[in-house]
């Protein structure tokens, strides 16, 4: 059973807002991710660490920004939301244990931007 | 680099039909393979999965098997039903141990 929280699950806005997605894992993984995905369902990779302080960008540009204070929890923030970045938004967790390993994603964030 | 290219949707089938949807992969060494499913308004969640070569996953009458020799890892289920209606992603991890997803197959199973 998969212990990774998103938070809000909806989330619809104006143009111009900061917003701040959340997202919460119990399972003390390591590597953390944000994808965004399209309405066409492809994922892409926008964030990614690997432990606390760590933070790196994916393979598709973002305006957003993340961080990792804590192990467990990996923020993303828009600091000025505009419609371009109406998407889904999953975060997902990993141990560091081996290629092996499962990783596990949230329920994931639907934003609107007006 | 590594990658994953899946089979192209919509797949649309009546239930109890026979369903195969095709994963070949490209990746450095000897990658771990793996199928999640997601359901709408939902997280992908793991289907199955095979580390090593001729190994078989199955998962809720879904089976897969891990072929190096054509380097593919195609998901079949003999008897679809609607419930399985959801897109499907093949994903593979390699030697730096970061994960590759497909583009994603959705599946429509009707009565």
């Amino acid at each position: 059973e998969a212990d990774i929280y998103q938070t809000p699950r909806y989330l619809v806005i104006g143009t111009g807002k900061k917003i701040t997605l959340e997202c919460s894992q119990t399972m003390g993984h390591d590597k953390m991710y944000w994808y965004q995905q399209d309405p066409g369902m492809e994922l892409h990779l926008i964030h990614y660490s690997y432990g606390v302080n760590s933070t790196e960008k994916g393979d598709l540009s973002s305006e957003s920004t993340v961080s990792r204070i804590r192990t467990e929890h990996f923020p993303l923030t828009l600091e000025s939301a505009r419609p371009s970045h109406t998407s889904q938004y999953l975060c997902a967790s990993r141990s560091l244990a081996g290629r092996t390993d499962t990783q596990y994603f949230g329920p994931g964030t639907r934003l609107t931007v007006l | 680099g590594n990658s994953v290219t899946q089979m192209e949707g919509p797949v649309t089938l009546s239930e109890e039909a026979f369903l195969t949807i095709n994963c070949t992969y490209t990746a450095t060494g000897y990658p771990s393979l793996f199928w999640y499913v997601q359901y709408p308004g939902e997280g992908l969640q793991l289907l199955l999965k095979a580390t090593k070569a001729d190994d078989k996953g199955s998962n809720k009458g879904f089976e897969a098997t891990y072929r190096k020799e054509t380097t593919s890892f195609h998901l079949e289920k003999g008897s679809v039903q609607v419930s399985d209606s959801a897109v499907y992603f093949c994903a593979l991890s390699a030697y730096n141990n970061d994960m590759r997803f497909g583009a994603g197959t959705r599946l429509t199973v009707k009565p």
